[in-house]
């Protein structure tokens, strides 16, 4: 089974612009997570989506915004990009949402704002 | 609120000796526990993961942590190193809820010695 993938891999952009970021979980996960990871430091969680049901929001201003679609593939924005939106963004899908469940991560969107 | 703290941002070990990674909780509710690994340009894959049924966790790769809730301590030990083990490790703590957020450490870089 495929596991979660992430599109773009690599990505650059300007400051100002809006990126879109995607991820497809794992074949029936019904919740996925984004998290950002700054160069040097852990992921910092960004959102829950939980049957297209936005579930948790973590400390992010309001240019970053998601959704999840009906097969539970998730897309995140961030309009006008700063210098400091570059990081590595990190999608995860668990079969349900809860703290017990097992997040799997895909490999990951490297984003350069220049 | 939840933190983890992980001692040490860096750890070197000859192949074949004890890797001992030390990470610190703070919950206020009774905490789920997790070590995450990265590779270099790679997503988080879970190494193991703390949830009460036992205090002693055995993950994967040869790894594995104890829960002391006295020491608030979740520390990742493996007997001895194989070259291949190098890479960032990440301690994370979500509480016992219906949400999946996850918090991370800063992450311990772990190096081995030939």
């Amino acid at each position: 089974d495929a596991g979660v993938t992430q599109s773009p891999t690599h990505l650059i952009k300007t400051r100002g612009q809006q990126v879109t970021l995607r991820c497809s979980p794992i074949s029936g996960h019904k919740s996925v997570s984004w998290y950002q990871q700054v160069l040097g430091q852990g992921p910092q969680f960004i959102f829950q989506y939980y049957e297209k049901e936005e579930r948790g929001r973590g400390n992010f201003p309001d240019r970053f915004s998601a959704r999840q679609f009906p097969n539970y593939s998730s897309e995140l924005n961030v309009n006008a990009l700063l210098l400091g939106d570059s990081a590595l963004y990190l999608c995860a899908s668990s079969l349900a949402q809860g703290g017990i469940e097992t997040q799997y991560f895909g490999p990951g969107t490297r984003l350069l704002v220049l | 609120a939840q933190s983890v703290t992980q001692l040490g941002s860096h750890v070197s070990v000859s192949e074949g000796a004890l890797v001992l990674l030390r990470c610190n909780y703070s919950s206020s509710v009774p905490p789920y526990l997790f070590w995450y690994v990265q590779y270099p340009n790679q997503g988080l894959q879970l190494l193991l993961k703390y949830t009460s049924a036992a205090t002693l966790v055995k993950g994967i790769n040869g790894f594995e942590a104890e829960f002391k809730k006295s020491e608030t301590s979740f520390h990742l030990t493996k007997p001895s190193a194989h070259m291949s083990d190098a890479a960032e490790y990440f301690c994370a703590v979500t509480g016992r809820s219906s949400a999946s957020k996850i918090i991370f450490g800063s992450g311990t870089r772990l190096s081995i010695r030939p």
